[in-house]
């Protein structure tokens, strides 16, 4: 099986423009969760999607959204970028069957540089 | 924010030495997993230890889990080159009532092994 994709894998960007990053899960998954990792900071959850719903979001401004399409395929978007938004992007899936042992599986990470 | 720290925040070991990295947490858990990372890519999944168990293995790597003081370790054996990465903690603590499910990570341990 393919594993996780993203794309695109490297993106700069200047202030207050958007972007958006995409994510294909590995096949049958249904669960997609996007991650923030900054050397600040370290790897923060941003959100989870499941069944084309947000089923939690972590702690981050309203600027940062996403959606999980049809085929569990999910995009992410960041509006206004700021420097601080400079971050290696990382989308996960997984089975989510509702069993207590959940592995989520990582794609190669979008790295996000904002000028 | 961070569910736990990972301690050291770096190691520097020679070629067949034994790695050993520990994390602490904060709150009761279902799951602690430990992941790998290379250089800024993407998160591998090593092994998963559910809160009820004390000790796993897979291979060269052994993890230990103590829930009454909330910590676990990871200990690398005969170590190699290959084996120099980024090793992160991460805890979960089963699915919400809304059916979601999130990953808390640490903030990792850089291990560098010396050929």
């Amino acid at each position: 099986k393919a594993g996780v994709t993203q794309t695109p894998r490297y993106l700069i960007k200047t202030r207050g423009q958007q972007v958006t990053l995409s994510c294909s899960p590995i096949s049958g998954h249904r669960s997609v969760s996007w991650y923030q990792q900054t050397p600040g900071q370290g790897l923060q959850f941003l959100f989870e999607y499941f069944s084309e719903t947000q089923r939690n979001k972590g702690n981050f401004p309203g600027r940062f959204s996403g959606r999980q399409f049809s085929n569990s395929r999910s995009e992410m978007n960041v509006s206004t970028l700021e420097l601080g938004d400079s971050a290696l992007y990382l989308c996960a899936s997984s089975l989510s069957t509702g069993s207590s042992q959940e592995t989520q599986y990582f794609g190669p990470g979008t790295r996000l540089l904002v000028l | 924010s961070q569910q736990g720290e990972e301690d050291p925040q770096a190691l520097s070991i020679q070629e067949g030495e034994n790695a050993t990295m520990n994390c602490s947490y904060k709150t009761s858990i279902n799951n602690l997993q430990w992941y790998r990372q290379n250089s800024g890519r993407g998160l591998v999944h090593l092994i998963l230890i559910r809160s009820n168990e004390r000790e796993k293995h897979s291979g060269r790597l052994r993890v230990t889990l103590d829930t009454s003081k909330k910590s676990s370790s990871l200990l690398i054996t005969a170590s190699r080159a290959a084996d120099t990465a980024s090793y992160f903690c991460a805890t979960d603590r089963g699915y919400s009532g809304a059916g979601s499910y999130q990953l808390t990570f640490g903030k990792g341990t850089k291990l560098s092994v010396i050929p």
